[in-house]
């Protein structure tokens, strides 16, 4: 079974400021990781995905993440976060097998203060 | 192109009614999931569909639930004698393939 922690729920900051939001994961078998953000009464959009190759990935909006399989983290990433930025952000994970289902984690609330 | 749709938006009901939500996908997308997002938490696999191939109902909480895809095309999830916890976000995604779900708004469904 897969499992997903996101270790803080919420993550307050100033605008212009670095952020990073943690990302932890268990599996018994390879994955592909995927950061999710969803703003205030919209779906889910796709902000970046780890399926295989460079452990670095980039993704929209200047978000990046880091894939440590020895610390199976997969840590999100933006180095100056701008008022817009406000939203609820999910990690997952899917190990493929017959269904490619998501195991997401509980959120974390980011709020960017001005 | 027109990304994934759901209806209605909202639905109020009360305790023990049936309700039916609709999700339709991006077209040409074989695969099809349903999620369920309590307040609070992340998002619950309830159903995928994929092709014609018999659908993957692992997740769905209990017998009250049920949800049907005609083709590749739209689908419904049905919630039979609906009860309080059944409150949430029903959210429903499509996929071409292994490496990407697209989401749709979702139907928030409150039941009284």
């Amino acid at each position: 079974a897969q499992s997903v922690t996101q270790l803080d729920s919420q993550v307050p900051v100033f605008e212009e400021a670095p952020v990073e939001l943690r990302c932890n994961y268990s599996s018994s078998v390879s994955v592909y990781l995927f950061w999710y953000v969803q703003y205030p009464n919209q779906g889910l959009q796709l902000l970046l995905k780890y399926l295989s190759g460079s452990t670095l990935v980039k993704g929209i909006n200047g978000f990046e993440a880091e894939f440590n399989k020895s610390q199976t983290s997969f840590h999100l990433r933006k180095p100056s976060v701008h008022i817009s930025d406000t939203a609820e952000y999910f990690c997952a994970v899917t190990s493929g097998g017959s269904n490619y289902k998501l195991t997401f984690g509980k959120g974390t609330l980011l709020t960017v203060n001005p | 192109g027109a990304g994934v749709s759901q209806s209605p938006s909202n639905k109020v009901t009360e305790k023990g009614k049936d309700v039916e939500l609709r999700c339709d996908p991006i077209s040409g997308h074989t695969a099809l999931y349903w999620y369920r997002q309590r307040l609070g938490q992340g998002l619950e696999f309830l159903i995928y569909f994929q092709g014609n191939s018999a659908p993957d109902k692992s997740g769905l909480p209990s017998d009250r639930f049920s949800a049907e895809r005609t083709g590749e095309s739209v689908s419904t999830l049905t919630i039979q004698r609906t009860q309080q916890e059944d409150s949430a976000v029903y959210l429903c995604a499509s996929s071409p393939s292994y490496n990407e779900q697209f989401f749709g708004p979702g139907t928030r469904l409150t039941v009284l």
